[in-house]
């Protein structure tokens, strides 16, 4: 059975600090997604990481995926409150396929000014 | 704009009346999901269509069915609701070789 671990579940830091969100997978897996859900909100797609060191950045995310390891990071360079929400990490349950994600428990990040 | 898009957005039911939720796509995308995401808990996928190819989860309950009559519209159909199905339920689809998925909005379930 796959399992997807994320670590921390919860962080509450301050404006203008780095942080790194971390994502481990219990199978071989390519493809790995962030999401960022806001309260009573559905999943907004982040990145999608589809080869061992892949890195995508988008403003103050970066992602990386190192398929060998099955971890992937999601970092956070100089937070803003924007930010805060909560984030999970999703594998593909065949690893490779369409059946469907497997996500982890989510990080609920709080960025306090 | 190509979208998924979930009716109702919210909806409330008693307890064990059955409920229809609808999921609609305009991204022609061949793969739908259902999944439940209960309260502070993550999304866990309840079933999903590869096309007319029906693939259930093996811990999903009896009481949750589906039905993709064309490409476009997918529905959960909860037979018999009890307390513990209230949840949000989010529609999701995927096509080509990186197989995003690509969610709708979500529709939130009270029962009462």
């Amino acid at each position: 059975e796959l399992k997807v671990e994320q670590n921390p579940l919860f962080l509450s830091m301050q404006e203008g600090k780095n942080y790194t969100i971390y994502c481990n997978y219990s199978t071989t897996s390519d493809r790995l997604y962030w999401y960022r859900q806001d309260p009573g909100k559905s999943l907004e797609s982040l990145f999608v990481l589809l080869s061992n060191g892949a890195v995508k950045q988008e403003g103050r995310l970066m992602a990386s995926l190192d398929t060998k390891a099955r971890l992937s990071t999601l970092h956070i360079t100089a937070a803003v409150h924007d930010l805060s929400a909560t984030y999970f990490c999703a594998v593909d349950k065949s690893g490779g396929g369409a059946d469907g994600l497997t996500f982890g428990k989510g990080t609920h990040l709080i960025i306090q000014p | 704009d190509a979208m998924v898009i979930q009716n109702p957005r919210y909806q409330v039911t008693q307890f064990g009346k059955p409920v229809t939720l609808s999921c609609s796509q305009t991204l022609n995308h061949n793969v739908m999901y259902w999944y439940q995401q209960k309260s502070s808990q993550a999304p866990k996928l309840l079933f999903h269509y590869y096309d007319k190819d029906f693939n259930n989860e093996a811990d999903t309950p009896d009481n949750f069915q589906s039905r993709r009559p064309n490409t476009s519209f997918c529905f959960l159909d909860i037979r018999s609701p009890g307390l513990g199905d209230a949840a949000m339920y989010l529609c999701a689809t995927s096509a080509g070789w990186s197989y995003e998925q690509y969610f709708g909005p979500g529709t939130r379930l009270t029962v009462t």
